[in-house]
């Protein structure tokens, strides 16, 4: 079946420490996204890639860095540079068209918590 | 003035009640509006999209545009306790802008 894994779906970081959260999907998308989601706050966009070996920044990138090396992967890692990491993070990808709705298939996602 | 406003709830319903869910938005060159339904410690999964203003019906949901009020609602009828759950939308404008800006979503309860 097609979808998107995350990894891991709970993680525990000391502070001070860089995490990295695994995103893949067999969807053949082209487009790919990472939106953290804390109660209350709704969808935040971190990055977002459109292309291999290109990626933009979202509306709250501080802290966070991301790769796009295949079409397949794009992993977030979160670092020490980011004050309140503790959240719920989704992957997400797309269809990439010149017009369209763009519609979002979502990762289960992956709990980080601060310790 | 917030681009995507939705009422968080939470709100609970009898089982078998008409539940309407809305979200308004304030940039009249959003085009293209979801629906997404979200399982407690799961990612969103798209419930229904459409483009223009009117109702686009499946099955026991029914998504309604306004873009005259710039007003959305999500219409579940029959509801089941299967649809608790939390419930966004999601609003993108045209041409080749990606973007989705999202609702924060309403927490619905239906109890058997």
């Amino acid at each position: 079946d097609g979808g998107i894994t995350q990894s891991p779906k709970y993680l525990f970081r000391k502070e001070g420490q860089n995490v990295t959260l695994s995103c893949e999907q067999n969807l053949n998308h082209d487009a790919m996204y990472w939106y953290r989601q804390d109660p209350g706050q709704g969808l935040r966009l971190i990055y977002y890639s459109q292309i291999v070996n290109d990626f933009q920044k979202g509306d709250i990138a501080e802290g966070y860095s991301v790769s796009r090396e295949k079409k397949e992967s794009f992993p977030l890692t979160v670092t020490s540079a980011q004050k309140n990491p503790t959240a719920f993070y989704l992957c997400a990808s797309s269809i990439i068209g010149a017009t369209g709705a763009n519609v979002l298939t979502f990762g289960a996602g992956s709990r980080l918590t601060v310790l | 003035q917030k681009e995507v406003e939705q009422d968080p709830g939470p709100l609970s319903v009898p089982e078998g009640a008409i539940v309407s869910l809305n979200c308004t938005y304030s940039n009249s060159a959003f085009q293209y509006f979801m629906w997404y339904r979200q399982y407690s410690r799961k990612g969103p999964e798209l419930l229904m999209y459409t483009y223009s203003s009117g109702n686009k019906e499946d099955g026991r949901f029914t998504a309604q545009v306004d873009k005259s009020s710039k007003y959305i609602s999500l219409f579940i009828r029959d509801s089941q306790p299967s649809d608790s759950a939390t419930y966004l939308c999601a609003i993108k404008g045209g041409g080749s802008n990606y973007k989705l800006t999202f609702g924060k979503g309403t927490l619905l309860t239906v109890n058997p």
